[in-house]
Protein backbone atom coordinates (compact mmCIF):
# COMPACT_ATOMS: atom_id res chain seq x y z
CA UNK A 1 0.00 0.00 0.00
CA UNK A 2 1.45 3.40 -0.58
CA UNK A 3 2.29 5.97 2.57
CA UNK A 4 3.35 9.41 2.56
CA UNK A 5 5.59 10.68 4.90
CA UNK A 6 5.92 14.65 6.55
CA UNK A 7 8.24 14.25 8.80
CA UNK A 8 8.21 17.89 10.11
CA UNK A 9 4.85 18.26 12.06
CA UNK A 10 5.47 21.85 12.72
CA UNK A 11 8.37 24.72 10.92
CA UNK A 12 7.93 28.33 11.01
CA UNK A 13 9.15 31.03 8.59
CA UNK A 14 9.99 34.51 9.02
CA UNK A 15 7.71 36.87 6.75
CA UNK A 16 9.87 37.22 3.21
CA UNK A 17 12.28 34.59 3.90
CA UNK A 18 12.05 31.05 2.19
CA UNK A 19 10.83 27.60 3.72
CA UNK A 20 10.63 23.90 2.62
CA UNK A 21 8.55 21.42 3.29
CA UNK A 22 9.91 17.82 3.40
CA UNK A 23 7.46 14.90 1.61
CA UNK A 24 8.75 11.69 0.97
CA UNK A 25 5.88 8.51 0.13
CA UNK A 26 6.42 5.03 -1.06
CA UNK A 27 4.95 3.43 -4.33
CA UNK A 28 5.64 0.30 -6.76
CA UNK A 29 3.52 2.45 -9.36
CA UNK A 30 5.87 4.38 -11.95
CA UNK A 31 3.38 6.74 -12.79
CA UNK A 32 1.17 8.90 -10.24
CA UNK A 33 0.72 11.96 -9.25
CA UNK A 34 1.85 14.14 -6.31
CA UNK A 35 0.14 17.00 -4.62
CA UNK A 36 0.55 19.60 -2.08
CA UNK A 37 -3.03 21.03 -0.66
CA UNK A 38 -2.98 24.12 2.32
CA UNK A 39 -5.56 24.02 5.07
CA UNK A 40 -5.87 27.22 6.47
CA UNK A 41 -7.93 27.40 9.83
CA UNK A 42 -10.86 27.84 7.79
CA UNK A 43 -10.23 24.37 7.17
CA UNK A 44 -11.02 24.28 3.14
CA UNK A 45 -8.50 22.30 1.00
CA UNK A 46 -6.72 24.16 -1.25
CA UNK A 47 -4.74 22.74 -3.82
CA UNK A 48 -1.12 24.34 -4.09
CA UNK A 49 0.88 22.20 -6.50
CA UNK A 50 0.40 19.17 -8.29
CA UNK A 51 3.38 17.41 -10.23
CA UNK A 52 3.15 14.33 -12.62
CA UNK A 53 5.57 11.91 -12.01
CA UNK A 54 6.30 10.92 -15.92
CA UNK A 55 7.19 14.51 -16.14
CA UNK A 56 10.96 15.38 -14.66
CA UNK A 57 11.17 19.31 -14.40
CA UNK A 58 9.40 20.07 -11.02
CA UNK A 59 6.03 22.01 -11.40
CA UNK A 60 6.11 25.81 -10.61
CA UNK A 61 3.23 28.03 -9.16
CA UNK A 62 4.14 31.40 -8.46
CA UNK A 63 6.52 31.47 -5.33
CA UNK A 64 5.55 27.53 -4.59
CA UNK A 65 8.00 25.51 -6.30
CA UNK A 66 8.88 21.71 -5.83
CA UNK A 67 11.77 19.49 -5.48
CA UNK A 68 10.70 16.38 -7.36
CA UNK A 69 13.12 13.08 -7.24
CA UNK A 70 11.44 10.47 -8.23
CA UNK A 71 14.51 7.58 -7.28
CA UNK A 72 14.23 9.25 -3.96
CA UNK A 73 10.72 8.95 -3.47
CA UNK A 74 11.10 12.84 -2.22
CA UNK A 75 8.74 15.77 -3.16
CA UNK A 76 9.29 18.79 -1.51
CA UNK A 77 7.61 21.98 -1.47
CA UNK A 78 9.52 25.09 -1.03
CA UNK A 79 8.10 28.76 -0.55
CA UNK A 80 9.67 31.56 -1.68
CA UNK A 81 9.31 35.37 -0.27
CA UNK A 82 6.86 33.84 2.44
CA UNK A 83 3.48 35.80 3.59
CA UNK A 84 1.45 35.70 6.79
CA UNK A 85 -1.36 34.01 4.66
CA UNK A 86 0.68 31.37 4.02
CA UNK A 87 0.33 30.21 7.51
CA UNK A 88 -1.65 26.90 7.21
CA UNK A 89 -1.82 23.26 7.55
CA UNK A 90 0.24 21.57 4.31
CA UNK A 91 -0.46 17.79 3.51
CA UNK A 92 1.71 16.50 0.54
CA UNK A 93 -0.87 13.80 -1.07
CA UNK A 94 -0.16 10.58 -3.40
CA UNK A 95 -2.72 9.75 -6.21
CA UNK A 96 -1.99 6.73 -8.19
CA UNK A 97 -3.90 6.44 -11.61
CA UNK A 98 -6.97 4.34 -10.07
CA UNK A 99 -9.04 5.64 -7.33
CA UNK A 100 -6.28 5.74 -4.35
CA UNK A 101 -5.24 9.08 -2.66
CA UNK A 102 -3.15 8.90 0.24
CA UNK A 103 -2.29 12.50 2.33
CA UNK A 104 0.60 12.29 4.23
CA UNK A 105 -0.11 13.36 8.21
CA UNK A 106 0.45 17.62 7.70
CA UNK A 107 2.85 19.78 8.65
CA UNK A 108 2.05 23.25 10.18
CA UNK A 109 3.36 26.16 9.15
CA UNK A 110 3.90 29.74 10.95
CA UNK A 111 5.21 32.79 9.50
CA UNK A 112 6.33 35.38 11.68
CA UNK A 113 6.29 39.01 10.74
CA UNK B 1 -18.62 27.77 -11.16
CA UNK B 2 -19.62 26.48 -8.02
CA UNK B 3 -17.44 24.79 -5.83
CA UNK B 4 -17.99 21.91 -3.40
CA UNK B 5 -20.62 22.44 -0.82
CA UNK B 6 -21.39 20.82 2.36
CA UNK B 7 -23.88 21.42 5.04
CA UNK B 8 -24.50 21.86 7.90
CA UNK B 9 -21.53 23.87 8.33
CA UNK B 10 -21.02 22.78 12.34
CA UNK B 11 -23.20 19.92 14.07
CA UNK B 12 -23.39 19.20 17.81
CA UNK B 13 -25.19 16.32 19.07
CA UNK B 14 -25.60 14.22 21.65
CA UNK B 15 -24.45 10.85 21.72
CA UNK B 16 -26.09 8.20 20.76
CA UNK B 17 -28.14 10.18 18.07
CA UNK B 18 -28.17 9.97 14.30
CA UNK B 19 -26.33 12.45 12.15
CA UNK B 20 -26.73 12.98 8.92
CA UNK B 21 -24.18 15.41 6.23
CA UNK B 22 -24.15 16.16 2.81
CA UNK B 23 -22.15 17.05 0.42
CA UNK B 24 -23.14 18.82 -2.93
CA UNK B 25 -20.60 18.14 -5.84
CA UNK B 26 -19.02 20.15 -8.38
CA UNK B 27 -21.69 19.85 -11.65
CA UNK B 28 -20.07 17.23 -13.75
CA UNK B 29 -17.86 15.28 -11.31
CA UNK B 30 -18.20 12.05 -11.29
CA UNK B 31 -16.24 10.33 -8.33
CA UNK B 32 -16.76 11.82 -4.88
CA UNK B 33 -14.49 11.06 -1.94
CA UNK B 34 -15.88 11.44 1.92
CA UNK B 35 -13.02 12.11 4.66
CA UNK B 36 -12.62 12.69 8.11
CA UNK B 37 -10.19 14.62 10.26
CA UNK B 38 -9.63 14.46 13.63
CA UNK B 39 -8.51 17.38 15.75
CA UNK B 40 -4.64 18.38 14.08
CA UNK B 41 -4.49 15.10 11.94
CA UNK B 42 -4.56 14.11 8.65
CA UNK B 43 -7.07 13.10 6.09
CA UNK B 44 -8.65 9.57 6.47
CA UNK B 45 -10.44 8.18 3.98
CA UNK B 46 -13.91 6.53 4.19
CA UNK B 47 -15.91 6.24 1.16
CA UNK B 48 -15.54 6.84 -2.94
CA UNK B 49 -17.84 6.88 -4.97
CA UNK B 50 -17.61 6.44 -9.16
CA UNK B 51 -20.71 7.37 -11.14
CA UNK B 52 -22.52 3.94 -10.69
CA UNK B 53 -20.30 1.41 -10.13
CA UNK B 54 -20.29 -0.11 -6.56
CA UNK B 55 -18.69 2.60 -3.78
CA UNK B 56 -15.74 1.98 -2.14
CA UNK B 57 -16.36 1.36 1.51
CA UNK B 58 -13.51 0.01 2.27
CA UNK B 59 -12.44 3.17 4.87
CA UNK B 60 -15.72 3.44 6.71
CA UNK B 61 -14.72 2.51 10.43
CA UNK B 62 -17.65 0.78 11.37
CA UNK B 63 -21.04 -0.26 10.67
CA UNK B 64 -22.81 2.55 12.24
CA UNK B 65 -20.95 4.95 9.13
CA UNK B 66 -22.98 4.50 5.84
CA UNK B 67 -22.87 6.72 2.36
CA UNK B 68 -25.40 6.72 -0.57
CA UNK B 69 -25.00 8.82 -3.94
CA UNK B 70 -27.55 8.94 -6.34
CA UNK B 71 -25.86 8.75 -9.76
CA UNK B 72 -23.57 11.69 -9.79
CA UNK B 73 -25.31 14.05 -7.47
CA UNK B 74 -25.68 14.69 -3.76
CA UNK B 75 -24.02 12.63 -1.33
CA UNK B 76 -25.50 11.60 2.03
CA UNK B 77 -22.83 10.70 5.10
CA UNK B 78 -25.10 9.02 7.98
CA UNK B 79 -23.39 8.34 11.26
CA UNK B 80 -26.37 6.02 13.20
CA UNK B 81 -25.68 6.12 17.19
CA UNK B 82 -23.01 8.73 17.15
CA UNK B 83 -20.07 8.51 19.80
CA UNK B 84 -17.76 10.76 20.97
CA UNK B 85 -14.78 9.64 19.27
CA UNK B 86 -17.04 10.62 15.82
CA UNK B 87 -16.25 14.02 16.61
CA UNK B 88 -14.40 15.42 13.99
CA UNK B 89 -14.04 17.34 10.77
CA UNK B 90 -15.75 15.50 7.87
CA UNK B 91 -14.29 16.98 4.32
CA UNK B 92 -16.35 15.95 0.76
CA UNK B 93 -13.82 15.96 -2.48
CA UNK B 94 -14.99 15.46 -5.96
CA UNK B 95 -12.62 15.21 -9.30
CA UNK B 96 -14.50 14.74 -13.06
CA UNK B 97 -13.70 11.24 -12.91
CA UNK B 98 -12.14 8.35 -11.78
CA UNK B 99 -8.59 8.62 -13.65
CA UNK B 100 -8.13 12.09 -13.35
CA UNK B 101 -6.25 14.05 -10.67
CA UNK B 102 -7.17 16.90 -8.62
CA UNK B 103 -9.63 16.61 -5.71
CA UNK B 104 -11.44 19.79 -4.97
CA UNK B 105 -12.43 19.78 -1.70
CA UNK B 106 -15.21 21.53 0.37
CA UNK B 107 -15.66 23.65 3.17
CA UNK B 108 -16.38 20.54 5.59
CA UNK B 109 -18.57 19.69 8.28
CA UNK B 110 -17.37 19.92 11.77
CA UNK B 111 -19.32 17.19 13.80
CA UNK B 112 -19.00 17.36 17.93
CA UNK B 113 -20.70 14.46 19.96
CA UNK B 114 -21.03 15.63 23.55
Amino acid sequence: AQTVTQSQPEMSVQEAETVTLSCTYDTSESDYYLFWYKQPPSRQMILVIRQEAYKQQNATENRFSVNFQKAAKSFSLKISDSQLGDAAMYFCAYKDYGQNFVFGPGTRLSVLP
Amino acid sequence: GAGVSQSPSNKVTEKGKDVELRCDPISGHTALYWYRQRLGQGLEFLIYFQGNSAPDKSGLPSDRFSAERTGESVSTLTIQRTQQEDSAVYLCASSYGKYTDTQYFGPGTRLTVL
